[in-house]
């Protein structure tokens, strides 16, 4: 198994242009979830998924959308780079909820820098 | 007030020292709770759940606090390998968005 996978590993982006960040994972998990940490500061919930089609937002959605079409895949799109958005973004997954005590498995992050 | 506190340190400690770390929360609903280490530009991997009953895996110690509303992790015999962030991890209260990470301990182990 490869667990989860993100592409790209790294990105450069110029203020207002938009990009889709990969993520895909193998372990048939119904839980799918995005985060952004900044430097120095813990994991921000952007996005998070409890099965296909099904979506709801995080602490910090704003500027970013997503889809579930398919268990294993959950991109997270940015429309309108903005140097804010300059981070590390993780993507996890969970074979059910963690209030029930689920592991999260992360995927090794997208670093995408906002100039 | 953050969901989720720690102390950032950073903790530097020698070779063989035992350490500890606390990680408050706010939210009285939280229902269960993690420690995940982070190496340098690498992603969180789980360290250890934190169970009301406390758990235990060699070297390290999870206690959960629930009326004081903390969780503890205990690192003793410290490697040199121990060297990490460590973040606290909450989850539940009553939606599944509810989840929250601290922000962080850094450990420095030193020979």
């Amino acid at each position: 198994n490869a667990g989860v996978t993100q592409t790209p590993k790294f990105r450069i982006l110029k203020i207002g242009q938009s990009m889709t960040l990969q993520c895909t994972q193998d372990m048939n998990h119904n839980y799918m979830y995005w985060y952004r940490q900044d430097p120095g500061m813990g994991l921000k919930l952007i996005y998070y998924s409890v099965g296909a089609g099904i979506t709801d937002k995080g602490e910090v959605p704003n500027g970013y959308n997503v889809s579930r079409s398919t268990t294993e895949d959950f991109p997270l799109r940015l429309e309108l780079a903005a140097p804010s958005q300059t981070s590390v973004y993780f993507c996890a997954s969970s074979r059910a909820g963690t209030r029930d005590y689920n592991e999260q498995f992360f995927g090794p992050g997208t670093r995408l820098t906002v100039l | 007030r953050k969901e989720v506190e720690q102390d950032p340190g950073p903790f530097n400690v020698p070779e063989g020292a035992t350490v500890a770390f606390n990680c408050t929360y706010s939210n009285s609903a939280s229902q269960s709770f993690f420690w995940y280490r982070q190496d340098c530009r690498k992603e969180p991997k789980l360290l250890m759940s934190v169970y009301s009953s406390g758990n235990e895996d060699g070297r390290f110690t999870a206690q959960l606090n629930r009326a004081s509303q903390y969780i503890s992790l205990l690192i003793r015999d410290s490697k040199l390998s121990d060297s990490a962030t460590y973040l606290c991890f909450g989850a539940g209260g009553t939606s599944y968005g509810k989840l929250t990470f601290g922000q962080g301990t850094i450990l420095t182990v030193h020979p």
